[in-house]
C-alpha cells in the first residue's frame, strides 16, 4: 500500500486480557519499528526489525510485551495480561532501510479499563 | 546509548515571527537527524532531515543546522503561520541505527 497501515485504530480491553496489534509496512521497507506514545508524551522505543537480523528488543518494558515480523512484511505486537499503564497509542513505522527516515502509521489507541 | 535532549518544551510565537527549537545528542557516532511534526491526534510526519556530512539544509520556511563538534542541531521556522502549531520532535540515531527521539516541543503560533 501507499502508507503504513495499522489495525485496529482503537482497542478497548479489560485489564488482564491479551491484545494483538497489527502493522503492515510500506512495501519494500526492510526496517520496521514499534513505539509507544502516552497521552501528551514523547515517543518511547519498543522494538525494531531490520531484514533478517535478530530484532532489537531493548525497549520492551516487560516480558508481557512481544512482537513478531514475517519476513519483510506484517508485524504484530502482543501485550499479555494488559495493565492500565499499558494505555497509550502504539505507533508502527517503517523505513527503506536502517538510518533512513521513518513513515509512521496512524497508530492503535489502546485503552485498558 | 544515545540520549537526545530537546528545548524548549513549549514555545509561543506571534504569527510571522521565527521559531527555533534546539536539540543535543550524546553519541558522537550518530549521523542522521530528522525532525518530525505531530499535529493533535495525528501521526508524526517527517518534515526535514540532515546527515552528519552536511551543516545546514533548507526547505522553504524551514531549515536545520548541525554542529557536530558541539553535538547539537536546531530547527528554524521562519514567517510562522498558525498551521505550524504542533508538537515537534527531533531525533538522532543510536548504534543500531534506530531513532531516539527528544521529548518534544509544543509550538503555538498566535494569530
Amino acid at each position: 500500500g501507499a502508507g503504513v497501515s495499522q489495525s485496529p485504530s482503537n482497542k478497548v480491553t479489560e485489564k488482564g486480557k491479551d491484545v494483538e496489534l497489527r502493522c503492515d509496512p510500506i512495501s519494500g521497507h526492510t526496517a520496521l519499528y514499534w513505539y509507544r506514545q502516552r497521552l501528551g508524551q514523547g515517543l518511547e522505543f519498543l522494538i525494531y526489525f531490520q531484514g533478517n537480523s535478530a530484532p532489537d528488543k531493548s525497549g520492551l518494558p516487560s516480558d508481557r510485551f512481544s512482537a513478531e515480523r514475517t519476513g519483510e512484511s506484517v508485524s504484530t505486537l502482543t501485550i499479555q495480561r494488559t495493565q492500565q499503564e499499558d494505555s497509550a497509542v502504539y505507533l508502527c513505522a517503517s523505513s527503506f532501510s536502517a538510518n533512513y527516515g521513518y513513515t509512521f502509521g496512524s497508530g492503535t489507541r489502546l485503552t485498558v479499563v | 546509548g544515545e540520549n537526545v535532549e530537546q528545548h524548549p518544551s513549549t514555545l509561543s510565537v506571534q504569527e510571522g515571527d521565527s521559531a527555533v527549537i534546539k536539540c543535543t545528542y550524546s553519541d558522537s557516532a550518530s549521523n542522521y537527524f530528522p525532525w518530525y511534526k505531530q499535529e493533535l491526534g495525528k501521526r508524526p510526519q517527517l518534515i526535514i532531515d540532515i546527515r552528519s556530512n552536511v551543516g545546514e539544509k533548507k526547505d522553504q520556511r524551514i531549515a536545520v543546522t548541525l554542529n557536530k563538534t558541539a553535538k547539537h542541531f536546531s530547527l528554524h521556522i521562519t514567517e510562522t503561520q498558525p498551521e505550524d502549531s504542533a508538537v515537534y520532535f527531533c531525533a538522532g540515531t543510536d548504534s543500531s541505527y534506530k531513532l531516539i527521539f527528544g521529548s518534544g516541543t509544543r509550538l503555538l503560533v498566535r494569530p
